[in-house]
């Protein structure tokens, strides 16, 4: 049972234009949500979070928005520039019982940004 | 450079080989976390130490091994793999109830089982 899904493996996009990402979830008891971008042969890096509390964070030219309505979050980045071209995971955040963080990750979107 | 620093970045070993993956943080993070990363599949949680204690073993096969000496040092004990164990391994840190940002991921080890 996946609890996040990231439906699009893929998604091209013309510089300056606006990228969207999208995530869905299905546990109602993830606290916090995160997006992270990834190069080939480098760890995941943070990219922005945003609390089930929150309905939209910004930061520079990254905001994601929750529908808790739809347990569906978006990351949308504008404008886009090559340097973004990277895969992009979905993360939902659970804590155990012992108070440790949980991350479930979603399938990832493979983000190309065109010149 | 992340923070976190896994060790080694490649390996390639034989089904009957035993081999450690080994994974360091002076972040001064309580947590730390085994990944795996497959092709077209999302990133599988493996294991979770806490102060150094596991809480979580996410019904991992027993020819992974995970040892936690202390809060900044992590390994996977590795033996008698599978060629569809193939993947990479990413190791990341947390601190305990740190809000929002997450992980801090290491860069990863890319095992090949031949």
């Amino acid at each position: 049972d996946q609890q996040v899904k990231q439906n699009s493996p893929s998604l091209s996009v013309q510089e300056g234009r606006i990228s969207i990402l999208n995530c869905d979830y299905t546990n109602s008891m993830f606290d916090y949500f995160l997006w992270y971008k990834k190069y080939p042969a480098e760890g995941p890096t943070f990219l922005i979070s945003i609390s089930s509390i929150k309905d939209k964070n910004e930061d520079g030219r990254f905001t994601v928005f929750l529908n808790k309505s739809a347990k569906h979050l978006s990351l949308h980045i504008v404008p886009s520039q090559p340097g973004d071209s990277a895969v992009y995971f979905c993360a939902a955040r659970a804590l155990s019982l012992q108070g440790a963080q949980k991350l479930v990750f979603g399938q990832g979107t493979r983000l190309t940004i065109n010149p | 450079e992340t923070g976190v620093t896994q060790t080694p970045r490649h390996l390639v070993m034989g089904m009957t080989n035993k081999k450690s993956l080994k994974c360091e943080q002076h972040l001064g993070h309580n947590a730390m976390y085994w990944y795996k990363q497959s092709a077209k599949k999302p990133l599988e949680l493996m294991f979770v130490y806490n102060f150094k204690e596991q809480t979580e073993n996410n019904s991992v096969p027993s020819r992974f091994s995970p040892e936690c000496p202390n809060s900044s040092h992590l390994f996977l004990h590795l033996h008698t793999l599978q060629p569809e164990d193939s993947a990479l391994y990413l190791c990341a840190s947390s601190l305990q109830l740190d809000g929002s940002y997450g992980y801090t991921f290491g860069s990863g080890t890319r095992l090949t089982v031949v």
